[in-house]
């Protein structure tokens, strides 16, 4: 299996603040890659595809980067609304594997 | 758009089996580009992919999973269903069924649905 790993597993910021986010991976995914935001009680929502692909509706304050072993999500000035668990998600092969997350508190 | 949504029994007893079912909406389950994925999240812990079926039957399991685990498709009902024998405590989750699309990763999810496993 590939082991994802993620860093830091919380982070403390304020509203506007730049922050991120680094996954590692136990080998090469190449950019198969996703980053999801998930908030208490719902379901993990898609922010970034193929480690920097931009999905439809997400605020251009959210970016990825990296290919490899080594990605990165930025936000580039925290909004109230982005405090939240974020975690990658490698589909390079099966079984696809979560990093553990990281818990982004105000 | 797709949707997708969870439904089965909120609690099941330990040793027993965990049946869930999950209805694609705005979309057909037929999609040859679509393979329909169970991942589970524990209590305040990371989420963990159990498997996926494709809509012709073909399957493919955690390794961690897979001595207990199976996931069907039913085309004509647009359903995919996920069953978990010889349930413990451990599999106390909120389960979520979800969508691997043409870019390979997890892009529809259903709200999720908690199991507890209790006597």
């Amino acid at each position: 299996d590939i082991q994802m790993t993620q860093s830091p597993s919380s982070l403390s910021a304020s509203v506007g603040d730049r922050v991120t986010i680094t996954c590692r991976a136990s080998q090469g995914i190449g950019n198969d890659l996703a980053w999801y935001q998930q908030k208490p009680g719902k379901a993990p929502k898609r922010l970034i595809y193929a480690a920097s692909s931009l999905q439809s509706g997400v605020p251009s304050r959210f970016s990825g980067s990296g290919s490899g072993t080594e990605f990165s999500l930025t936000i580039s000035s925290l909004q109230p609304e982005d405090f939240a668990t974020y975690s990658c998600l490698q589909h390079k092969s099966y079984p696809l594997t979560f990093a553990q997350g990281t818990k982004l508190e105000i | 758009q797709v949707q997708l949504q969870e439904s089965g029994p909120g609690l099941v007893k330990p040793s027993e089996t965990l049946s869930l079912t999950c209805t694609v909406s705005g979309g057909s389950i037929s999609s040859v580009s679509s393979y329909w994925s169970w991942v589970r999240q524990p209590p305040e812990k990371g989420l963990e992919w159990i498997g996926y079926v494709y809509y012709r039957g073909s399957t493919n399991y955690n390794p961690s999973l897979k001595s207990r685990v199976t996931i069907s498709v039913d085309t004509s009902k647009n359903q995919f269903s996920l069953k978990l024998n010889s349930v413990t405590a451990a599999d106390t989750a909120v389960y979520f069924c979800a969508r691997e699309g043409g870019d390979g990763d997890l892009d529809y999810w259903g709200q999720g649905a908690l199991v507890t496993v209790s006597s």
